[in-house]
């Protein structure tokens, strides 16, 4: 099994659609889980930290089951300019510096 | 611009060729650490400094490559005698005592 498992995607979704991504991992002692944005040739960019009690920043929301081990990322009405491949990256078994980034899901929003 | 910078942005070698590349952290941040980035693959962990000292090396860090930080500040990361598996993109990124990680814009390596 993979450490970090996501939608193997591409998503297209017209604007204003919500759309949802999915990750797990493999390590249950992980400690620190992110979702970070990613644009063509771009380098990686945090977009948000994922807690236990699930967080919202605007139009994303993201939540983290320990017991399941999964984590999911939600965009609500979404822009053109979402349009990005989106990274699930874990800190494995509680170090506090390795992460371990999933392959990414790629999403294009048409108009 | 105080984020993460990294030099050259692009690289063109032969097979058999040493390169070498450059990352200067968000200044203050006493972590660095390299990625390599494939296409289609998320980024893989290369190593970790904290200050000066090199604390971790990935598996993928064959003795080919080799990276410093030798006054706990810029980094550099050498490959010798280059391979056309090691063309990637290769990040640096830089924190300070937390997980966040802020990475620079990457150094395309093209191996031919």
């Amino acid at each position: 099994r993979k450490e970090v498992e996501q939608d193997p995607g591409p998503f297209n979704v017209p604007e204003g659609a919500t759309v949802a991504f999915n990750c797990t991992y493999s390590n249950s002692a992980s400690q620190s889980f992110f979702w970070y944005r990613q644009d063509c040739r771009k380098e990686p960019k945090l977009l948000m930290s994922v807690y236990s009690s699930g967080n919202e920043d605007g139009r994303f929301t993201a939540q983290l089951n320990r017991a399941s081990q999964y984590i999911s990322l939600l965009i609500r009405d979404s822009k053109l300019s979402d349009s990005a491949t989106y990274l699930c990256v874990v800190n494995i078994g509680g170090s506090n510096y390795k992460l371990t980034f999933g392959k990414g899901t790629l999403l294009t929003v048409n108009p | 611009d105080t984020g993460v910078s990294q030099d050259p942005r692009h690289k063109i070698t032969k097979r058999g060729q040493n390169v070498t590349f450059r990352c200067d952290p968000i200044s203050e941040h006493n972590r660095l650490y390299w990625y390599r980035q494939t296409l289609g693959q998320g980024p893989e962990f290369l190593t970790y400094f904290q200050n000066e000292a090199q604390l971790e090396k990935s598996r993928l860090l064959s003795d080919r490559f080799s990276a410093e930080r030798p006054k706990g500040s810029f980094s550099t990361l050498e490959i010798q005698r280059t391979e056309q598996g090691d063309s990637a993109m290769y990040l640096c990124a830089s924190s300070l005592q937390s997980d966040t990680q802020y990475f620079g814009p990457g150094t395309r390596l093209t191996v031919l």
